[in-house]
């Protein structure tokens, strides 16, 4: 069974560090993985989705990166503003079957 | 520029009544799905649908239908709602099936006392 685990559970930085998120999983039969943003009361928004042929995708300031033989993604921002408060998530195929596993996610604050 | 749309964003049931949450897109995806999110459990998979008239099961079908009569449309019901059905609801479509990139609507809460 895929689990999906991502540390920390949650940051806070002031404004304008670059920081790291992690995430692991334990099947690395993957062919993708989505990054997620997570607003308050909200819906998820897809960041970045990265095909097992990749090893990297950017879109702005936020980087993924995939390493499937390690079973490990970091999504890397930088020059964080507040803005970027959010609660982050990545998600990978389930395996053998539809859908996706998520992580618990990461809350990040950044202090102005 | 709809996307995927959730109603009722908010509902409190009795253990025992019966209700429907109602998700559709306007983004002419095939695949829609529904997840729970739950403290400390993550997004799990309800159910989901390939295209109109097919529906499967996903990893905590127990105690919800679905239904896929148009492209546009995903219902889901809740045919006699306990307790542990307290949770978010999200419904997500793709172009691109289940590994697509989702797109999910706003949550309906649902609290049933």
């Amino acid at each position: 069974k895929q689990e999906v685990t991502q540390i920390p559970a949650a940051l806070s930085v002031p404004e304008g560090e670059n920081l790291v998120l992690n995430c692991s999983f334990t099947d690395s039969a993957i062919y993708n993985l989505q990054w997620f943003r997570q607003d308050p009361g909200k819906g998820l928004t897809s960041l970045l989705l990265i095909q097992s042929s990749q090893r990297e995708q950017t879109s702005g300031r936020l980087n993924a990166s995939l390493d499937k033989s390690s079973g490990r993604s970091t999504l890397y921002i930088a020059a964080s503003q507040p803005g970027d408060s959010a609660t982050y998530l990545c998600a990978v195929p389930r395996g053998g079957a539809d859908g996706l596993t998520f992580g618990k996610g990461t809350h990040l604050i950044i202090q102005p | 520029n709809a996307g995927v749309t959730q109603t009722p964003k908010f509902q409190v049931l009795k253990t025992g009544q019966s209700m429907t949450l109602q998700c559709a897109q306007d983004m002419n995806h095939e695949y829609m799905s529904w997840y729970r999110q739950d403290p400390g459990m993550g997004l799990r998979l309800i159910h989901y649908s390939v295209g109109a008239g097919i529906t499967d099961q996903g990893e905590v079908p127990n105690g919800y239908n679905v239904s896929r009569s148009t492209t546009e449309d995903f219902p889901l019901r809740l045919l006699s709602a306990a307790p542990s059905q307290t949770s978010v609801y999200f419904c997500a479509s793709s172009r691109g099936g289940s590994a697509g990139e989702l797109f999910f609507g706003e949550g309906s809460r649902l609290t049933v006392l």
